[in-house]
């Protein structure tokens, strides 16, 4: 199947620093992307829709100024987290879909500790 | 975004045994779809349900899609240790996936 890469898998970084994560497409081409959220024992929050070439379309409660999105290329969107707070600590996880229109193919997560 | 409630929230399963997790939503769904996590791992495609009343099996594993479109089901039977893991449902709208609370499945020998 299709494979999503994630890029830090672990990352712990200071209140008030900015931390970047990765999402690649290996094998395919994404013109969206989707990151989500989880915090431990709880469902997956949808955060945003990252668009190649357009701005990220965020859920309702997602602080965009927050929460930057850049959809640099068809294989690469990234997530940064800016002036992190330790209650931003959580699994970060992003998803595609790969060869079918519906299927996502998820990256195998970046768990952000903010201390 | 279509919400689905999901229970039971737990599933203590013996090994062997059969167990089901059910989807519900107040709502008419256009699909479903569920996926399993590992622990520790992220969320991997089982299946997807459109039609109403469908039903579909991968081994051990089987899904069904309600008449009225507002519900779903996962039955395991036989559970094995390598069914250990929290099995979500989600509506799809556009791409933009409403998960499920999930099912966390223990399973003992």
């Amino acid at each position: 199947g299709a494979v999503v890469s994630q890029h830090p898998s672990r990352v712990i970084c200071k209140s008030g620093t900015s931390v970047k994560i990765e999402c690649r497409s290996l094998d395919f081409q994404a013109t969206t992307m989707f990151w989500y959220r989880q915090f431990p024992k709880q469902s997956l929050m949808l955060m945003a829709t990252s668009n190649e070439g357009s701005k990220a379309t965020y859920e309702q409660g997602v602080e965009k100024d927050k929460f930057l999105i850049n959809h640099a290329s068809l294989t690469l969107s990234t997530l940064t987290v800016t002036s992190a707070h330790p209650e931003d600590s959580s699994f970060y996880i992003c998803s595609a879909n790969g060869w079918t229109d519906y299927e996502q193919y998820f990256g195998p997560g970046t768990r952000l500790t903010v201390t | 975004g279509q919400q689905v409630m999901q229970i039971p929230q737990y599933q203590h399963v013996q090994e062997g045994e059969d167990f089901t997790t059910y989807c519900n939503s107040s709502t008419t769904l256009s699909n479903i779809q569920w996926y399993k996590q590992r622990p520790g791992g992220h969320p991997v495609f089982l299946i997807q349900l459109v039609k109403s009343g469908e039903v579909k099996k991968q081994k051990r594993l089987t899904f069904q899609f309600g008449e009225a479109k507002k519900n779903s089901s996962l039955h395991i039977t036989a559970t094995q240790t390598t069914d250990v893991g929290t099995y979500f449902c989600a509506s799809d709208s556009w791409g933009k996936l409403q998960f499920g609370a999930g099912t966390q499945v223990v399973v003992t020998p």
